[in-house]
């Protein structure tokens, strides 16, 4: 089955920490998203990646980093320079690099800081 | 600035027709998402618009208006599986998406 996961389902960190979220999809889709979504707000872009080896900030990149050695791969890393990193995650990836195209999503992580 | 608005919360009653809505001023438009999503889940796509007028999938349907800068979803014969929260958002002119807050529909019997 094609799709795309993220693991794990939920994360507790202490403050301080460092953590990595991942996502993998097997839709061989050229583009991967990242996005926060809090109570009451829209989905906020963090980073995004149209091809391997690059990748560029979204809207609220400080605080986060990402990879993306591997087509299938996008993992974000949340580091402790991100001051309220308790939010659910959620990762995308669409065939196309434009807008214009439908994003996948996985089923999310939610980030617990402690 | 960049704003899309829809309804935080609606109600609507098994079995009857509710519609979203969704007005969004941005720089440039390249078309309008829905896109479903169930407490603790992921986001699943339900229409795209780009032209003006109304597209229907089965019991949903989405309909556009450029020149208003709006657009609303139209979900017929409700059911309690319905119960989700309808996210609109937009392709700027970057074809970058802009998202709404999303707006909460609760059904009841």
């Amino acid at each position: 089955d094609g799709g795309i996961t993220q693991s794990p389902k939920y994360l507790f960190r202490k403050e301080g920490q460092n953590v990595t979220l991942s996502c993998e999809q097997n839709l061989n889709h050229d583009a991967m998203y990242w996005y926060r979504q809090d109570p009451g707000q829209g989905l906020r872009l963090i980073y995004y990646s149209q091809i391997v080896n690059d990748f560029q900030k979204g809207d609220i990149a400080e605080g986060y980093s990402v990879s993306r050695e591997k087509k299938e791969s996008f993992p974000l890393t949340v580091t402790s320079a991100q001051k309220n990193p308790t939010a659910f995650y959620l990762c995308a990836s669409s065939i196309g690099t434009s807008g214009s195209d439908e994003q996948f999503f996985g089923p999310g992580t939610r980030l617990t800081v402690l | 600035g960049q704003n899309i608005d829809q309804p935080t919360e609606m109600t609507a009653t098994e079995g009857a027709i509710v519609q979203i809505n969704c007005t969004y001023q941005t720089s440039g438009f390249n078309g309008l998402f829905w896109y479903q999503q169930h407490a603790g889940e992921a986001p699943t796509f339900l229409s795209y618009n780009v032209l003006d007028g109304l597209e229907e999938k089965g019991r949903f349907s989405s309909f556009l208006s450029r020149s208003k800068g709006y657009s609303y979803l139209l979900l017929k014969e409700l059911q309690m599986k319905d119960s989700a929260s309808y996210l609109c958002a937009v392709v700027d002119s970057n074809y970058q998406l802009i998202w709404g807050a999303g707006t909460k529909l609760i059904i009841k019997p």
